[in-house]
């Protein structure tokens, strides 16, 4: 089972930054956070992921709390494009090993609006 | 650099068939794996393979097996098609690492 909760679907606006939040209380210490997307009837597109620190990258910024209970992800200027679902995932980094499988949860579907 | 390839990418079959889904992973990496997505139970893991062998197994029915060729393009085979199975099948590659790239998958209904 999917070891993280985030709402069901939000709503932002063209232009404006998207918040989404993640929950996942029961983190372990040696796991990350990852975020993917769907786009509709795409393939998952990784975006970013992280264990403790902030982090950032071209396409969103990953905001960890310090306790690593929740984060959020921010998509700082929303475009129609980034309508699409959007996963939270915790697991443990997997460098060469052979735990090749993410557990994706619903996930958050995100809508732009102009 | 080419992304994942899925072939074909749309398939019509009926109850008792069987079917092969073909993947052609990002130059360079070795390991594949196969989910199955439908609106019913979200993306679940199948199988993932690292040269040539199956390494991790998700909770799927023998009628779904799989393999992977020296050059690490996979294929997926579904035997005795039941409707249930109608779903998008997705491939992904990645490195070492946990940053796996999907393709565009391949929508397989059964009739």
């Amino acid at each position: 089972d999917a070891k993280t909760t985030q709402p069901p679907s939000m709503d932002c606006a063209e232009g404006r930054a998207a918040n989404l939040p993640c929950n996942h209380s029961t983190i372990s210490g040696n796991e990350y956070v990852y975020w993917y997307r769907q786009i509709h009837s795409q393939g998952p597109q990784y975006i970013i992921h992280g264990l403790k620190n902030n982090e950032t990258n071209e396409m969103a910024s990953l905001i960890i709390t310090e306790d690593r209970k929740s984060s959020t992800l921010i998509l700082p200027h929303a475009t129609l494009r980034d309508t699409a679902v959007y996963y939270c995932i915790v697991r443990v980094a997997d460098y060469g090993g052979s735990q090749g499988n993410l557990i994706f949860g619903k996930g958050t579907k995100l809508s732009v609006k102009p | 650099k080419a992304g994942v390839t899925q072939t074909p990418r749309y398939l019509i079959k009926t109850r008792g068939q069987q079917v092969t889904l073909s993947c052609s992973p990002i130059s360079g990496h070795r390991s594949v794996s196969w989910y199955q997505q439908t609106p019913g139970q979200g993306l679940q893991f199948l199988f993932e393979y690292f040269s040539e062998t199956q390494r991790n197994k998700g909770n799927f029915p023998g009628r779904f097996s799989g393999r992977q060729f020296s050059n690490s393009r996979s294929e997926m085979n579904v035997s005795t098609l039941e409707l249930g199975d109608s779903a998008l099948y997705l491939c992904a590659s990645r490195r070492d690492d946990n940053e796996q790239f999907f393709g565009p998958g391949t929508r397989l209904t059964v009739l």
